[in-house]
């Protein structure tokens, strides 16, 4: 079974100092991976997914496979950034309506003026 | 135009109780979710569901039931409601397809007293 890890619960930076959300996964193939992110009182949005190789708001994810990691970066963290950050997993071949997310339990990152 | 809506926002009910949540994305998307977020952040699929299949998370109990009225909606069916209820409870919908992103719902805060 596929399963997410998101070692830290909490990650307090200050602003400015480089962030790194920790994610790693487990599953046979090659999955889809994805970060979504949850500011205070809105709703659950995606951040970036891999396959997209972008960043947005200043985050990059990789995607290693010999790691089976996908870990969030961002050199300068800003205030804007604290939030709950989720990584998720989607596996591509399990059929139809099954195209669910498997999340890990979430990082909340706390950036300090 | 919101793209997935969910209502209430806010549910304070007794424990024993029936209620419902109610769903609807107006983004054409052939598959809807629900998950579910408890105390501690941690965000868990219950259901995913399309024209074709409906798929529960072996870990529901069967109080909990999906309805689908039409393929824009999908509403939240919970019969004699416990306090272990108690959490918010997110709508969201997605295309078939590949590396597609997940849209949610602003969440519904279920607080069963």
């Amino acid at each position: 079974a596929q399963r997410v890890t998101q070692p830290e619960k909490l990650l307090s930076v200050f602003k400015g100092a480089p962030v790194e959300l920790k994610c790693n996964y487990s599953y046979s193939g090659s999955p889809e991976l994805f970060w979504y992110v949850q500011y205070s009182r809105q709703r659950l949005q995606l951040l970036l997914r891999h396959i997209s190789r972008e960043s947005i708001k200043g985050f990059t994810a990789d995607l290693n496979k010999g790691e089976t990691s996908f870990h969030l970066k961002k050199p300068f963290a800003q205030e804007e950034d604290s939030a709950m950050y989720y990584c998720a997993l989607r596996d591509p071949y399990s059929g139809a309506g099954s195209y669910q997310l498997t999340f890990g339990k979430g990082t909340k990152l706390s950036v300090i003026p | 135009d919101t793209a997935v809506s969910q209502t209430p926002k806010y549910l304070v009910t007794q424990m024993g109780n029936d209620k419902s949540i109610k769903c609807e994305q107006n983004l054409g998307h052939d598959t809807m979710y629900w998950y579910k977020q408890d105390s501690k952040k941690f965000l868990k699929i219950m259901f995913s569901y399309n024209n074709k299949e409906l798929i529960i998370n072996e870990t529901v109990p069967n109080r909990f039931s999906p309805k689908s009225p039409d393929k824009a909606h999908l509403n939240l069916h919970i019969n004699s409601l416990e306090l272990g209820d108690s959490a918010v409870y997110f709508c969201a919908s997605s295309q078939e397809t590949e590396n597609t992103e997940a849209f949610f719902g602003q969440g519904t805060r279920l607080t069963v007293v």
